[in-house]
């Protein structure tokens, strides 16, 4: 299965703190990304990094990729309340026709 | 434009029933999917369309789903003589192209079966 795995399911921090992240995969990939989710609704893109990529910023994120690796992981910074939510990753692999397939996701407290 | 939206918000049936649920993408956008999310469960693919085609059918869960998309816009996927077990909820992305390119979702459907 080319599925990213999120790792870990759930991560509870203070405010001010940082969360990592991180997604694995399996198969040769075009680019992965990264996707919030609040209260079980629809998704929001965050960032995408593309396979010849290894490290990509968004205001207080940062994605790293490890092609040699097949992981990836997602950084926040600086975390807010606001920041909880579940946070996913989905592969677009590098063969067949490219949907995404997605982790089941880190659920994200971050506690005031 | 508008965003991805999706029809209705939530949606309580009683089991047998058929549903049957819309998905509006974002105009111009050639690409559209289908994904199932039970509850505190990650994204289940079902289906996808590029322009009104939908080449692969083999995500959906069974013959009681089945999807159709017209004009390269509106989807439906309809679910046929409902049970407990298609409570979840169905989101609806589209994209500009199918190539792994980003995905913008609607805020999905809320389907409960009693």
């Amino acid at each position: 299965s080319q599925q990213g795995e999120e790792d870990p399911q759930a991560l509870s921090i203070q405010e001010g703190e940082n969360a990592t992240m991180n997604c694995s995969y399996k198969t040769s990939i075009n680019n992965l990304q990264w996707y919030r989710q609040n209260s079980g609704r629809g998704l929001v893109h965050l960032i995408l990094i593309r396979s010849n990529e290894r490290e990509k910023h968004s205001g207080r994120l940062r994605v790293t990729l490890d092609t040699s690796k097949k992981s990836s992981s997602l950084l926040i910074t600086a975390s807010r309340a606001a920041d909880t939510a579940s946070y996913f990753c989905a592969v677009s692999s590098a063969s067949g026709y490219s949907t995404l397939t997605f982790g089941k996701g880190t659920m994200l407290l971050v506690s005031p | 434009g508008a965003g991805v939206s999706q029809s209705p918000s939530n949606k309580v049936t009683e089991k047998g029933k058929d549903v049957e649920l819309r998905c509006d993408p974002i105009s111009g956008h050639t690409a559209l999917y289908w994904y199932r999310q039970r509850l505190g469960q990650g994204l289940e693919f079902l289906i996808y369309f590029q322009g009104n085609s939908a080449p692969d059918k083999s995500g959906l869960p069974s013959d009681r789903f089945s999807a159709e998309r017209t004009g390269e816009s509106v989807s439906t996927l309809t679910i046929q003589r409902t049970q407990q077990e298609d409570s979840a909820v169905y989101l609806c992305a589209s994209s500009l192209v199918l190539r792994g390119e980003t995905q913008y979702f609607g805020p999905g459907t809320r389907l409960l079966v009693l």
